[in-house]
């Protein structure tokens, strides 16, 4: 079927506001990951879900930052008051992997949120 | 924080050439992957070399892995225009669910 898509590709929003950024991850795929990548910088790992629970949350930079995932399928990655230094790509990726087990992941062309 | 770090940051080479990229991680691994960024956006997987082996092809691509140095080689060989890219290693280990520890990048410009 059709790859990882996200929406919107490009957010532009104002300091304190909350935005929320959506990934449709490849049909099957269990493991969906999300990172951020800061301009000429390599991707962070923020959060992973196997199915609908999160197993690891450990890269989430603050409480400002939650995830969820429903049916799963669909993500939302929410950003509430937001702050200049979330400016980043945000991407998301799926995989079949099972724990441990590495496969590769196929990503979204990302989200790229810009805070004034 | 990043796993590991990836020479040269840049690299600028003539079509037909060969690029070299290398990469060094820290802790121990799974497998280690290489991926491609185009225009900043999203990545494109290339080729992943699990821990118990040394080398592997893929077209014009070479990688290798050395465990015992922790550091891994991307070799793209009769490079093109559109090999233009950033290329990241990132490595998958331990109980990591196997999300992805990635590299800075290098950045390969190949002119025509």
């Amino acid at each position: 079927g059709a790859g990882v898509s996200q929406s919107p590709s490009n957010k532009v929003t104002e300091k304190g506001k909350d935005v929320e950024l959506r990934c449709d991850p490849i049909s099957g795929h269990t493991a969906l990951y999300w990172y951020r990548q800061r301009l000429g910088q390599g991707l962070e790992f923020l959060i992973y879900f196997q199915g609908n629970s999160a197993p690891d949350k450990s890269g989430l930079p603050s409480d400002r930052f939650s995830a969820e995932r429903t049916g799963e399928s669909v993500s939302t990655l929410t950003i509430q008051r937001t702050q200049q230094e979330d400016s980043a790509v945000y991407l998301c990726a799926s995989s079949l992997a099972e724990r441990g087990a590495g496969n590769e992941q196929f990503f979204g062309p990302g989200t790229r949120l810009t805070v004034l | 924080s990043q796993q590991g770090e990836e020479d040269p940051q840049a690299l600028s080479i003539q079509e037909g050439e060969n690029a070299t990229m290398n990469c060094s991680y820290k802790t121990s691994i799974n497998n280690l992957q290489w991926y491609r960024q185009n225009s900043g956006r999203g990545l494109v997987h290339l080729i992943l070399i699990r821990s118990n082996e040394r080398e592997k092809h893929s077209g014009r691509l070479r990688v290798t892995l050395d465990t015992s140095k922790k550091s891994s080689s991307l070799l793209i060989t009769a490079s093109r225009a559109a090999d233009t890219a950033s290329y990241f290693c990132a490595t998958s280990g331990g109980t990591s669910y196997g999300k992805l520890t990635f590299g800075q990048g290098t950045i390969l410009t190949v002119h025509p």
